[in-house]
């Protein structure tokens, strides 16, 4: 089975912090991607990675940085936290084209910016 | 650009109910379709899934059909539990790894 963790399932920050949100795998996958959960939005991805070292931007990436040093660990920085920060963030390991493009998703951790 | 609209929730029956979550897309290309499902308190777990025209994928009483004439891909099951309450997402991937989700549909099943 994949396994996706996340380092923390609830997280309380305060406005201005630095936060640092960890995505670890156990198998051998290229691909991670970091989503923002918001009620009525749905999910809307913030960065992704398709290697070490590789990063790209998703479709809402402001306020974010992302670090990928190693293949198995896919971390998501908030520089400076801000209220509207306050969100479920998930992250997925992607197994590629040749299962379709699925995506297998963590436990999420649920952030909240005072 | 590539979208998923599903029906909005929340959708609430009775334990035992027929249940039908729309799901329509519009991609270029030949998109591969999900279903993903999140119980409450978690993460989203894939519920299934077809990579072609006409597929049907199915799993835990779910199923839904690839339709490319209508571009819909519905979930459906015969026959609801309480235990399946939860937000269904439907999702397709165009083919760089990327999966553009809908916005959800929460399902509550009455007792």
């Amino acid at each position: 089975d994949v396994k996706v963790t996340q380092s923390s399932r609830y997280l309380v920050k305060r406005t201005g912090e630095k936060v640092f949100l960890e995505c670890v795998q156990d198998m051998d996958h290229e691909n991670m991607f970091w989503y923002r959960q918001d009620p009525g939005l749905g999910l809307r991805l913030i960065y992704f990675s398709y290697d070490v070292k590789m990063k790209e931007k998703g479709d809402i990436p402001e306020g974010y940085s992302v670090s990928r040093e190693k293949k198995e660990r896919f971390s998501l920085i908030l520089e400076s936290a801000s209220t509207n920060q306050t969100s479920m963030y998930l992250c997925a390991i992607g197994l590629g084209q040749q299962v379709g493009g699925t995506q297998y998703f963590g436990p999420g951790t649920r952030l909240l910016v005072l | 650009g590539n979208s998923v609209t599903q029906m909005e929730g929340p959708v609430t029956l009775s334990e035992e109910a027929f249940l039908t979550i729309n799901c329509t897309y519009t991609a270029t290309g030949y998109p591969s379709l999900f279903w993903y499902v999140q119980y409450p308190g978690e993460g989203l777990q894939l519920l299934l899934k077809a990579t072609k025209a006409d597929d049907k994928g199915s799993n835990k009483g779910f199923e839904a059909t690839y339709r490319k004439e209508t571009t819909s891909f519905h979930l459906e099951k015969g026959s609801v539990q309480v235990s399946d309450s939860a937000v269904y997402f439907c999702a397709l991937s165009d083919g760089d790894d990327k999966i553009i989700f809908g916005k959800g549909t929460r399902l509550h099943i009455l007792p």
